[in-house]
């Protein structure tokens, strides 16, 4: 069965620090890789995706991510973190079947970041 | 606005009730999706419409029912409901030939006493 594990649950950093959140999905076909954000009382909010070609994907805020396919891997950096990115922070893989296609989520990072 | 427009914000509902949440999906999209987002958990899939019709199935009891209307708005419909149904349940709407791009609505909060 298709996974996706975030091994930090919660992350605090101080303003300006570097961010790195780590996550590894288990799925043998071709997959998408997203990353979404929940702001307390928000909707959750796509940073950026992941199709194909350049492993190194830039999204919204400074964000960006890396695709490693040996390792199953699509980790989440910022290099310097402002207090307004305190948020849930979650990995999603996008399998597509002949059906259809659906999300998995990881359980999420909650990120608190400290003026 | 994210476009996808979910009702009620809130409910409390009883042990045993039923419930109906209702899902209007972004100008333009013709799939939706249910999830559930249990307190500190990922969001989880509960199913997928198109075409008026359920598509794919998560791991959910058939208590968890649901529907799609012509204009592809969508309704969950949970029956019998339990305590640990109490989540938030989110509805994502997409085209089904799309670059996957998904629009999330800000969810119905469901609590079950």
């Amino acid at each position: 069965a298709q996974s996706v594990s975030q091994h930090n649950h919660h992350v605090i950093l101080s303003e300006a620090a570097s961010l790195e959140l780590g996550c590894n999905y288990s799925y043998g076909g071709t997959v998408n890789l997203f990353w979404y954000v929940q702001y307390p009382g928000q909707h959750l909010q796509l940073l950026l995706k992941y199709f194909s070609g350049d492993p190194l994907v830039k999204g919204i805020k400074g964000f960006e991510a890396e695709f490693i396919k040996s390792k199953f891997s699509f980790n989440l950096r910022k290099p310097s973190v402002q207090w307004s990115d305190t948020a849930e922070y979650f990995c999603a893989v996008n399998a597509r079947t002949t059906t259809g296609n659906q999300f998995y989520f990881g359980t999420g990072t909650s990120l608190t970041v400290i003026p | 606005d994210a476009g996808v427009t979910q009702s009620p914000t809130h409910l409390i509902k009883t042990r045993g009730q039923q419930v109906t949440l209702r899902c209007s999906p972004k100008s333009g999209h013709d799939t939706v999706s249910w999830y559930q987002q249990a307190l500190g958990q990922g969001p989880q899939f509960i199913f997928q419409y198109y075409e008026e019709e359920e598509r794919q199935r998560g791991n959910f009891p058939d208590r968890f029912s649901g529907h799609q209307f012509p204009n592809y708005s969508s309704e969950l419909n949970v029956n019998a409901l339990l305590l640990g149904d109490s989540a938030l349940y989110l509805c994502a709407s997409s085209l089904r030939r799309g670059d996957y791009g998904y629009t999330f609505g800000s969810g119905t909060r469901l609590t079950v006493v």
